[in-house]
């Protein structure tokens, strides 16, 4: 059984430029997470999602960052009009029904704004 | 608001030792605790978890302790080896109703390296 995939795992991007970032749950899962984490920092939440829902979107900005999860497909974080301020790694974390706290995560996205 | 954090951002050790890693948090209506291991350049990985209702939790050369009256968790590592350098998060997450629950707040890491 794969894991959690993300793709790329590492992506450069110039200031104003989208960043796309996409995660593949584990087989049987149906909940995505996503947080980002800071150098020397913890991760923090930014958006929960299940097929074509939005859960819980408190931890996004409220410009320039979206997501999705469709029903086919991978999840994606979108970031628009990148800044420098949004490098950081980007994680994904899938869970089982019924959204369980034990969450599995990818390796990351390492986004870099030049 | 809620917070998790650690008390010690580094720990060292020799191998051999027993490793504790603490974390305290604020939320009194914290329902479930994780602990995660993080590599360099990789994602956190799953070591073990509790629940709000258990005060111990033992997994292979791994122990939880919950105290809820002080609103502590802390981690035990024991015959910690080289292996097991790397940082370490606690997470929380609320009840979000049936057996679900949701997002997770991370603490801020503890850097545990276990010296040959």
């Amino acid at each position: 059984n794969a894991g959690v995939m993300q793709n790329p795992r590492h992506l450069v991007r110039r200031r104003g430029q989208e960043a796309r970032l996409r995660c593949s749950p584990m087989k049987g899962h149906s909940h995505v997470y996503w947080y980002r984490q800071l150098p020397e920092e913890g991760l923090k939440f930014m958006v929960y999602l299940q097929k074509e829902n939005i859960i819980d979107e408190s931890g996004m900005p409220k410009e320039r960052f979206s997501a999705e999860f469709p029903k086919e497909g991978p999840s994606i974080l979108r970031i628009q009009q990148v800044v420098r301020g949004d490098s950081a790694a980007y994680f994904c974390a899938s869970s089982p029904p019924p959204g369980t706290g034990e969450q599995y995560f990818g390796p990351g996205t390492r986004l870099t704004v030049t | 608001g809620e917070s998790v954090g650690l008390h010690l951002p580094t720990l060292s050790v020799q191998e051999g030792d027993n490793s504790i890693i603490n974390c305290a948090y604020s939320n009194s209506a914290s329902d479930y605790f994780i602990w995660y291991k993080q590599e360099s350049g990789k994602g956190p990985q799953f070591i073990i978890d509790i629940r709000s209702n258990m005060d111990k939790r033992q997994g292979q050369r791994v122990t939880v302790l919950l105290n809820k009256t002080v609103k502590h968790l802390s981690l035990q590592i024991a015959a910690t080896q080289p292996g097991d350098s790397a940082v370490y998060f606690c997470a929380e997450a609320p009840w979000a109703g049936g057996t679900s629950y949701g997002k997770l707040t991370f603490g801020q890491g503890t850097i545990l390296t276990v010296h040959p």
